[in-house]
């Protein structure tokens, strides 16, 4: 069971450059995440998403754009890098049923944006 | 317990003692709350949730308080290991619903078990 699978797990980017943060879940689960974390902080919400086809922002959204094609796949899109966005990034999956709720995140992508 | 600022409350116990770690919640509206343990260079892992209609839960070695006229949460953890030392976090949900994907983190407590 591989549960939240996060590529890559490090990242350099120049300024201005674009890239994908992939996350996939293998658990079937309707609720993913996207969340930053900086340096002495708590994670920071960016998107996330109920289900597929339905997305929403988060606390600090500017600048990342998420889709939910499938159940399984959350993609983060930086479309133009900018130093502000160094940080590491952490998807996340949960699911909620009766009293029981599950939140697992992944390992994270270390970003540097230069 | 959580503060704000750039440095990370601290807490240092001894191998064996009980450990407790505060946090503060803002949003009298939040209604599901969980500890999550993060080992450095890994992912936060789920520890135990609460429910806004409960005060205590109990897991295994760890019991997590609701005190909802203060809006104030701890994190009990019994016979505390050197494999306890971590940053822990509490987070919310104030989206008041069902949407538990959607979580507000405090900014964590750095535990360190000494042998």
């Amino acid at each position: 069971n591989a549960g939240v699978t996060q590529t890559p797990k490090f990242q350099v980017l120049k300024t201005g450059q674009s890239m994908t943060l992939q996350c996939a879940q293998d658990m079937n689960h309707e609720y993913m995440s996207w969340y930053r974390q900086d340096p002495g902080m708590g994670l920071r919400l960016i998107h996330y998403s109920v289900g597929a086809g339905i997305t929403d922002q988060g606390e600090v959204p500017n600048g990342y754009n998420v889709s939910r094609s499938t159940t399984e796949d959350f993609p983060l899109r930086l479309l133009s890098a900018a130093p502000s966005q160094t940080s590491v990034y952490f998807c996340a999956s949960s699911y909620s049923q009766g009293m029981n709720t599950e939140a697992f995140f992944g390992q994270g992508t270390r970003l540097t944006v230069v | 317990g959580e503060s704000v600022g750039l440095h990370l409350p601290t807490l240092s116990v001894q191998e064996g003692d009980n450990s407790i770690i505060n946090c503060a919640y803002s949003n009298s509206a939040s209604d599901y709350f969980i500890w999550y343990k993060q080992e450095s260079g890994k992912g936060p892992q789920f520890i135990i949730d609460i429910r806004s209609n409960m005060d205590k839960r109990q897991g295994q070695r760890v019991t997590v308080l609701l005190n909802k006229t203060v809006k104030h949460l701890s994190l009990q953890i019994a016979a505390t290991q050197p494999g306890d030392s971590a940053v822990y976090f509490c987070a919310e949900n104030r989206a008041g619903g069902t949407s538990y994907g959607k979580l507000t983190f405090g900014q964590g407590t750095i535990l360190t078990v000494h042998p």
